[in-house]
């Protein structure tokens, strides 16, 4: 079974551009997950769907932050302008039931 | 609102040898889970080992254990025969437990073990 899988694993981009992340969860699994790591810190909270629903968007930190899940599936994180301080690594998670989340590799997102 | 301290950035073992890394906690909840996460240099994080707050009996898995003292809000993880395949960064986290939805994870700045050969 494919695990959680996040596109691209990395990205370099230029302050003011636009920038998707792309998140495919394992199939079949409603729960899913944003969440960033800022170098040096905690691994912060983002926003959680609930099949297409956004369930908590409580950790989006500004408007330039647009998620996304189409029909349930898979979920893109749009930047858009990015900033310095939008650089780090950002995990999607993914659960059905329980309490294990999986966690794709990351994107690793450098803002110049 | 719930927060997870690892006051340790990092630690080193040597191979076959047992570590202690600590984790404390703050929550006005009665009712959640904790977790360690390794996370290894390939970047993919993988749960190690969970403990549901309302059980007094500590989780294993095979060399992972935990103490976990609810009244301190403690939640090490001890790591017996350490293999070369441990070194990677741990991530402690608590998570609320609610009735149907899943909830999110709070983690902590996490420590990197390096275990030497």
């Amino acid at each position: 079974e494919a695990g959680v899988t996040q596109f691209p694993s990395h990205s370099v981009i230029e302050k003011g551009q636009t920038v998707t992340l792309r998140c495919d969860p394992i199939s079949g699994h409603d729960n899913l997950y944003w969440y960033r790591r800022v170098m040096g810190k905690e691994i912060k909270f983002l926003l959680h769907f609930v099949k297409e629903s956004k369930q908590d968007e409580s950790g989006m930190p500004n408007n330039r932050f647009l998620a996304e899940r189409t029909g349930g599936t898979y979920s893109t994180l749009k930047v858009q302008p990015a900033e310095l301080e939008d650089s780090g690594v950002y995990f999607c998670a993914s659960s059905l039931q329980g309490f294990e989340a999986f966690f794709g590799q990351g994107t690793r997102l450098t803002v110049v | 609102a719930q927060t997870v301290t690892q006051s340790q950035p990092e630690m080193s073992v040597q191979e076959a040898e047992t570590v202690t890394l600590s984790c404390t906690y703050d929550t006005s909840e009665n009712n959640y889970y904790l977790f360690w996460y390794k996370q290894p240099p390939s970047r993919q994080m993988i749960l190690v080992i969970r403990q549901e707050a309302y059980k007094q009996q500590n989780a294993t898995e095979n060399r992972f254990s935990v103490n976990f003292q609810k009244a301190a809000k403690s939640f090490s993880l001890k790591i017996s025969d350490s293999q070369l395949g441990d070194t990677a960064m741990y991530f402690c986290a608590f998570m609320k437990l609610h009735t149907g939805a899943n909830s999110k994870l709070t983690f902590g700045k996490g420590i990197t073990l390096s275990v030497r050969p």
